[in-house]
């Protein structure tokens, strides 16, 4: 069964850059059969796509964090990372990573971790 | 962008009830759209894939229909335990995106 635990800072600053990493297990990063994937959900709020990448290291992003988004993955750690550059306050969310196959939906999903964007 | 329109946005149901909840796309998705269940501080669960497709565990109380434009998700014989936030998912085009979600609230 496959799991996925994201890592990172709870606070950041505005301005910032906001990074975590999601580290998967009883799964390979490297399989070709399958995306990886980052989504956010503000607090009471719904649901925002934010990217996928694929072990390759090919990148699809939301046009609307496009500018202040990168995606990487790691092969050798099993992990897959989000930077997101000069963070405001509507960037406090809960931030899952998931696993997607191609053309289809996130199957695998982590617990989820909560960045708030503050001074 | 392909906008996702979930109804209701709530809706207040008894035990043993059939819920129905819409979700309409803004241009023809074909049987890209699946379905999540997401109760309080838990991920998101997968519980209908590709419009109509079930899914491994979850209960056959679940099902799912449409295509094209309009997509329906419907609780059979509704339990407790399916108080949630149902959301829709659209994977036919980039960007992704979501329903606003549709609170199910067990009376």
């Amino acid at each position: 069964q496959v799991q996925l635990q994201e890592s990172g800072p709870g606070l950041v600053k505005p301005s910032q850059t906001l990074s975590l990493t999601c580290t998967v297990s009883g799964g390979s990063i490297s399989s070709s059969d399958y995306y990886w994937s980052w989504i956010r959900q503000p607090p009471g709020k719904g649901l925002e796509w934010i990217g996928y990448i694929y072990y390759s290291g090919s990148t699809y992003y939301n046009p609307s964090l496009k500018s202040r988004l990168t995606l990487s993955v790691d092969t050798s750690k099993n992990q897959f990372s989000l930077k997101l550059s000069s963070v405001t306050a509507a960037d406090t969310a809960v931030y899952f990573c998931a696993r997607v196959f191609p053309g289809g939906t996130f199957d695998f999903w982590g617990q989820g971790t909560l960045v708030t964007v503050s001074s | 962008e392909i906008v996702l329109t979930q109804s209701p946005d709530f809706q207040s149901v008894t035990p043993k009830e059939k819920v129905t909840i819409t979700c309409r796309a803004s241009q023809s998705i074909g049987s890209s759209l699946h379905w999540f269940q997401q109760k309080p501080d838990q991920s998101p669960k997968l519980v209908i894939k590709y419009a109509s497709q079930s899914i491994s565990g979850v209960p056959s109380r679940f099902s799912g229909s449409g295509s094209g434009t309009d997509f329906t998700l419907t609780i059979n014989s509704l339990e407790a335990e399916d108080a949630a936030t149902y959301y829709c998912h659209q994977s036919s085009s980039l960007p992704d995106s979501f329903g606003q979600g549709t609170k199910l609230e067990i009376k």
